[in-house]
């Protein structure tokens, strides 16, 4: 299986900071990974695709870079409403797998 | 609107089976696969199986196989997961998920989640 890991585990930033989240599969993955956030309490929502793909309504200070296996997300400008957990997942082999999550509240 | 909608919470003892609904609207069921995802409480996303609701293809992760089933009724554009011989390290919320195409692919829209207490 390929494993996935993130970096921080958790972090806390003041409204308005860039805050960035690292994702590193154990193997190369091409573009095969994408990004979801998840409130306490609610499902998943699907935010970033095939690495750098935006998904359709979602904001523009999010965005994701990467290829092969390291990845990264960016929150350009954090917001109240962004504290929520980050994980990152890959499907390019399978079992699709996901990171172990990074929690990410208001400092 | 596209959505899924899950059926509501259970309660099972260890050994018994429950079997979690997810019914589909506002897009073309039989054009998107479906996963299911669950959740441990406090932990983290594990994903346990993917369908197609095209042809019924399925593909379960390895650590479920034999005790899990994942079909679909595409009168009813719903999806099903069967989970037998159920443990108490299975109580979790599970999701369904769609996939964005017939393949596997990012999970674009979610059900809101089942909780599934195994306890006796």
């Amino acid at each position: 299986d390929i494993q996935m890991t993130q970096s921080p585990s958790s972090l806390s930033a003041s409204v308005g900071d860039r805050v960035t989240i690292t994702c590193q599969a154990s193997q190369d993955i091409s573009n095969y990974l994408n990004w979801y956030q998840q409130k306490p309490g609610k499902a998943p929502k699907l935010l970033i695709y095939d690495a750098s793909n935006l998904e359709t309504g979602v904001p523009s200070r999010f965005s994701g870079s990467g290829s092969g296996t390291d990845f990264t997300f960016t929150i350009s400008s954090l917001q109240p409403e962004d504290i929520a957990t980050y994980y990152c997942q890959q499907y390019d082999n399978l079992p699709v797998t996901f990171g172990p999550g990074t929690k990410v509240d208001i400092k | 609107q596209v959505q899924l909608v899950q059926s509501g919470a259970e309660v099972k003892k260890p050994g018994a089976s429950v079997k979690v609904s997810c019914k589909a609207s506002g897009y073309t069921f039989t054009s998107y696969g479906i996963s299911w995802v669950r959740q441990a409480p406090g932990q983290g996303l594990e994903w346990m199986g993917w369908i197609s609701a095209y042809n019924g293809n399925t593909n379960y992760a390895q650590k479920l196989q034999g005790r899990v089933t994942m079909t679909t009724d595409t009168s009813t554009s719903t999806a099903y997961m069967e989970l037998r011989s159920l443990r108490s390290d299975d109580t979790a919320v599970y999701y369904c998920a769609r996939e964005r195409g017939l393949e596997l692919n990012a999970f674009d829209i979610w059900g809101q989640g089942t909780m599934v207490t195994v306890s006796s």
